[in-house]
């Protein structure tokens, strides 16, 4: 199984919502990562965890809260985003985080924030 | 990170041999090369790396030039489901960001039934 898995695939939330995204793979990887992706544009990095710990936070604005409840899963709570945040949410894992392994990404949670 | 130039588009006809290039002019001795393709509504996917030498799997190949200043991922016989945009990145096992993926702007890849 080579698979990571996203839910909901879309979501459409307001700015005053509080919404989560979540990331499941059981492929025993203890890295994973977000990404966010705006049409027409490369993925940009957001944050990493390694062996369930923030590895890497890119300075991104504390409306995004990570969390990573065990090794399987990581999910991205969103509080009081703004329409600018509309983007493809990836999520991907890897068995760790150094540049020998590969990164698995999920299909993206498609947001739009009205 | 050192930076990656490869050309915004290229086209090719199915079953026909692609070579997307990738300049890296500014890589250092321990940058590893990887390439990433994202096929349309879909999140991106490992295709291959290499430090030196030629690399070869059941995707791709890569070439990489022995001044390692550029690269070329070479996919033998292009099908439909290659076309995608294909993502040349450099890589750094030093440093505490080790684990980052930084994606260039790609090359957006046609294949012509």
């Amino acid at each position: 199984d080579t698979e990571v898995t996203q839910t909901p695939k879309h979501l459409v939330m307001g700015m005053t919502n509080k919404k989560s995204l979540k990331c499941e793979q059981h492929m025993g990887h203890r890295a994973m990562y977000w990404y966010k992706q705006k049409a027409k544009k490369p993925p940009e990095l957001m944050f990493v965890y390694s062996y369930e710990k923030l590895s890497i936070n890119e300075s991104v604005p504390s409306r995004f809260s990570p969390e990573c409840p065990n090794s399987s899963l990581l999910n991205l709570h969103l509080h009081a985003l703004q329409p600018e945040d509309s983007a493809l949410y990836l999520c991907a894992s890897s068995q760790g985080e150094g540049l020998r392994y590969e990164q698995y990404f999920g299909p993206g949670t498609r947001l739009t924030v009205t | 990170d050192a930076k990656t130039t490869q050309p915004n588009s290229m086209e090719s006809n199915e079953e026909e041999p692609v070579h997307l290039p990738c300049n890296h002019s500014t890589i250092s001795g321990t940058d590893y090369i990887h390439w990433y393709r994202q096929l349309p509504s879909q999140g991106p996917e490992y295709v291959i790396h290499g430090l030196t030498s030629n690399v070869n799997n059941r995707m791709a190949s890569l070439a990489i030039a022995e001044d390692r200043k550029s690269s070329t991922l070479i996919l033998h016989r292009a099908t439909l489901r290659d076309a995608a945009v294909y993502y040349c990145i450099l890589r750094d096992p030093g440093g505490t960001s080790y684990g980052k993926l930084t994606f260039g702007q790609g090359t957006i890849l046609t294949v012509h039934p």
